[in-house]
């Protein structure tokens, strides 16, 4: 298996506060994704980064931001978590080569209450 | 923009049935296109990618550019073939490595 973890990998958290989710990977990997999963949705792309400091957005990235600031993390953090953020959090990590396959995390199944 | 369609949420065949999962996409350039399956809430992993026209585990896929389709198919399903399989598509170019996927679609076969 690729060298990816998450954390954590439960977590239940109040309405309002702030939540930070880590992913962690040791393949000096360029790209970094995450990816919420929701019933009838699918994956959804919430942010990306392809390199150190670059970020950029995906299709559902309101209420999350990111921050990259060495290789080999990338922190999804949501401001302050609602009950429509409840889900299931997945991270990827992809090299540059083309066609190359992206590996994927654990994944970190957040509750909102 | 980049758009990957599955039409069928679920799918449900017997075993030794064929099966044909739907994927379309939309994007203007040449894209990378893949098929990724998760087996009960596991984490993803790659089943096949375009590039390399390979069988695994008997399913193939064919990218079809002129109707922007990339279907998988398998003449025999098996019943350890059920899972959620997703669609992929990953554009090229600088920053724009971003990488789509379907809604996903949920293969169940039957004994």
């Amino acid at each position: 298996d690729a060298g990816i973890t998450q954390s954590p990998r439960h977590k239940v958290t109040e309405t309002g506060t702030p939540v930070t989710l880590r992913c962690h990977q040791t393949e000096n990997h360029r790209y970094m994704y995450w990816y919420r999963q929701d019933p009838g949705h699918g994956l959804r792309l919430i942010h990306y980064s392809y390199g150190v400091k670059d970020t950029d957005k995906g299709e559902v990235s309101d209420g999350y931001s990111v921050s990259r600031s060495k290789t080999e993390d990338f922190l999804l953090t949501l401001e302050s978590a609602t009950s429509s953020q409840t889900s299931v959090y997945f991270c990827a990590i992809s090299d540059r080569t083309a066609n190359t396959e992206a590996f994927f995390g654990q994944g970190t199944r957040l509750t909102v209450v | 923009a980049q758009r990957v369609t599955q039409p069928e949420k679920l799918l449900s065949v017997f075993k030794g049935a064929p099966v044909e999962l739907k994927c379309n996409y939309s994007y203007s350039g040449s894209p990378e296109l893949f098929w990724y399956v998760q087996y009960s809430r596991q984490r993803l992993q790659l089943l096949l990618r375009h590039i390399s026209r390979e069988s695994i585990k008997g399913f193939t896929a064919d990218l079809n550019k002129g109707e922007t389709s990339f279907h998988l198919k398998k003449p025999f399903a098996q019943e350890e073939d059920s899972a959620m399989y997703y669609c992929a598509l990953r554009g090229l170019g600088g920053s724009n490595y971003k990488l789509t996927f379907g809604k996903g679609t949920l293969l169940t076969v039957n004994p």
